[in-house]
């Protein structure tokens, strides 16, 4: 069946050092795919997002990556900060652009 | 910068009571969503609105859920007897067309049954 999934609940990790946050799918005909950030008490907020027909898109200080082969996305982020904290979901559409969101990952900055 | 807004931030409601969850999306968006989040789960997709009617819904969405669009800025979610295992935040959600796909999320409604 459709599901979107992240491969860690939790992330801690160095201020100043790079974050990687993994998510798997498993609907190959997903063709579009977003990265939100949920701050404690707030709505998700759009961080970034890709296309199938893409692999790569960079924002500031983060990047998605989309490997249809194995059915793999993952969001980078620079220069880790503290207010990087947050739980981020991967979100992918499935059907007139509804969302299914993954588990999503804690991610702890530690100063 | 545009942003969607809902009301309240908080309700309480006792088990069987009607609510009626309002949302405010951008006012240059044509899709509504509403999405909601047991505490420490994963948000999950409740329905789909465009031009004035339901595109789709989850199984979660069942007869006691209804949507409507009243007038040319709010979207509201109805719940019509709520029960204890209807307490989540409840988030609305809007998307513009015209090939920009991302959906831009409210704070939500923090609701409780008791």
């Amino acid at each position: 069946g459709e599901s979107v999934g992240l491969h860690l609940p939790t992330l801690s990790v160095q201020e100043g050092d790079n974050s990687i946050i993994n998510c798997a799918y498993s609907n190959s005909a997903s063709d579009y795919f977003i990265w939100y950030k949920q701050e404690s008490g707030k709505g998700p907020q759009f961080i970034i997002d890709i296309r199938s027909n893409m692999d790569k898109r960079q924002g500031q200080r983060v990047t998605v990556l989309l490997n249809k082969t194995v059915k793999h996305l993952s969001l980078q982020i620079a220069a880790t900060q503290p207010g990087d904290s947050a739980v981020y979901f991967c979100a992918e559409n499935s059907g007139d652009y509804k969302l299914s969101f993954g588990a999503g990952t804690t991610v702890t900055v530690r100063a | 910068e545009p942003e969607v807004t809902q009301t309240p931030s908080h309700q309480v409601t006792q088990m069987g009571q009607e609510v009626i969850l309002r949302c405010v999306p951008i006012s240059n968006h044509l899709y509504f969503y509403w999405y909601r989040q047991i505490l420490g789960q994963k948000v999950e997709f409740l329905v789909s609105f465009y031009n004035n009617e339901i595109s789709e819904k989850s199984e979660i969405f069942d007869d006691q859920f209804s949507v409507e669009r009243p007038d040319g800025s709010n979207f509201t979610l109805k719940i019509r007897s709520t029960k204890l295992e209807d307490s989540a935040m409840y988030f609305c959600a809007s998307r513009a067309t015209g090939g920009r796909n991302e959906q831009y999320f409210g704070p939500g409604t923090r609701l409780t049954v008791t």
